[in-house]
């Protein structure tokens, strides 16, 4: 079965700092990877995914991950964060086949102070 | 458009009360989640529907159970609920199976306190 690791649980930083937010996941076939998002009192909205082809993805907000399939990672970064982006980020797998049911790892509070 | 729509936001129950989590998504999906939030533990799923008329056991699915009513709605039955069911609940809702890579729908969630 698949899994997914963030190492990190609170990643505090200063506004206009670069951040990035690790993930490692485990899987011994072909995954589909994502990055979702969660400001207080909501629910989680997707941030970026990586599918397949390009190993860097774009996402939202200004966001970028780079799956890395030798380093089992796919790792979240911004190279200027705002105050705004104070959040939980959650990395997330799922099988390439089959039905989709996603592996949530245990996420990652990122606070931005000024 | 209210995409995915949870009631109640709260509710306090005692323990061995029974409830439902109502959930229902106007965006014409086959497949929806219920997942559980807990501090530290991320998100884990609890059952889902990959289509009307079916479901299946997620991760942690003792305690409860579901309905998968119409297309629309997905509701999360607590039997007797104990302390260890306070959590925030979130239901979700996706077209995998029409575009594979389509992402999860969630909603904002139901904050449970079991006392």
């Amino acid at each position: 079965a698949q899994s997914v690791t963030q190492l990190d649980s609170q990643v505090p930083v200063f506004e206009e700092a670069p951040v990035e937010l690790r993930c490692n996941y485990s899987s011994s076939v072909s995954v589909y990877l994502f990055w979702y998002v969660q400001y207080p009192n909501q629910g989680l909205q997707l941030l970026l995914k990586y599918l397949s082809g390009s190993t860097l993805v774009k996402g939202i907000n200004g966001f970028e991950a780079e799956f890395n399939k030798s380093q089992t990672s796919f790792h979240l970064r911004k190279p200027s964060v705002h105050i705004s982006d104070t959040a939980e980020y959650f990395c997330a797998v799922t099988l390439n086949t089959g039905f989709q049911k996603l592996v949530f790892g245990t996420g990652t509070r990122l606070l931005v102070s000024p | 458009n209210a995409g995915v729509t949870q009631t109640p936001k709260f509710q306090v129950l005692k323990t061995g009360q029974s409830m439902t989590l109502q959930c229902a998504q106007d965006m014409n999906h086959n497949s929806m989640y219920w997942y559980r939030q807990d501090p530290g533990m991320g998100l884990r799923l609890i059952y889902y529907s990959a289509s009307e008329g079916t479901t299946d056991k997620g991760e942690v699915p003792n305690g409860y159970n579901v309905s998968r009513l119409n297309k629309r709605e997905f509701s999360l039955r607590l039997e007797s609920a104990a302390p260890s069911q306070t959590s925030v609940y979130f239901c979700a809702s996706s077209d995998w199976d029409r575009s594979y890579n389509s992402p999860l729908h969630f909603g904002n969630g139901t904050r449970l306190t079991v006392t």
